[in-house]
């Protein structure tokens, strides 16, 4: 039982456009949720996370956007850049304290 | 301010042999966790402590797995009798208790058994 789902393993961009990575999921106890990047043989790196009771969150070139009503939550990234090139989790979390993460999706920037 | 810090970063095993792996939390994190991650999937949970206390095990935790946080600080995941399936990404996150909920990620120790 997949719970988070990121149906989109990979997705191309030129640099200077905007990203859109989605994700779905299915377990209505999530109550918050939070977004990772990962470079290979390393940790994933915390990049942006929304309560459920909002539907919008922005930090500098990242912004979450959450449907609660569809279970659906994006990562938009404006102007992405070769650097955010990497693998991004989509996590959600409430009820117990562990993080249940999609499969990820690969980003490339193309300059 | 360091993250979190895992030792080692590499583990060769032979099927059959005892592993054990060591996580630093961010000093004032009192949550520490342990996920597993394979090819193609993202992390998974194993399981989780608040200071000391082991507050949550996920089934994927056989009874070859156990994990200890004896002070509160720094956590060790011991796997007995390896076998070729555990080979992995072990990766140990650590938090704040409560909202944001933000888990900060080690390196990870990337476990091979051959």
């Amino acid at each position: 039982d997949q719970q988070v789902k990121q149906n989109s393993p990979s997705l191309s961009v030129q640099e200077g456009r905007i990203s859109i990575l989605n994700c779905d999921y299915t377990n209505s106890m999530f109550d918050y949720f939070l977004w990772y990047k990962k470079y290979p043989a390393e940790g994933p790196t915390f990049l942006i996370s929304i309560s459920s009771i909002k539907d919008k969150n922005e930090d500098g070139r990242f912004t979450v956007f959450l449907n609660k009503s569809a279970k659906h939550l994006s990562l938009h990234i404006v102007p992405s850049q070769p650097g955010d090139s990497a693998v991004y989790f989509c996590a959600g979390g409430g009820g117990s304290e562990k993080l249940v993460f999609g499969k990820g999706t690969k980003l490339t920037v193309n300059p | 301010d360091t993250g979190v810090s895992q030792d080692p970063r590499h583990k060769i095993t032979k099927r059959g042999q005892n592993v054990t792996f060591r996580c630093d939390p961010i000093s004032e994190h009192n949550r520490l966790y342990w996920y597993r991650q394979t090819l193609g999937q993202g992390p998974e949970f194993l399981t989780y402590f608040q200071n000391e206390a082991q507050l949550e095990k996920s089934r994927l935790l056989s009874d070859r797995f156990s994990a200890e946080r004896p002070k509160g600080s720094f956590s060790t995941l011991e796997i007995q009798r390896t076998e070729q399936g555990d080979s992995a990404m072990y990766l140990c996150a650590s938090s704040l208790a409560g909202y944001p909920y933000e888990q900060y990620f080690g390196p990870g120790t990337r476990l091979t058994v051959t």
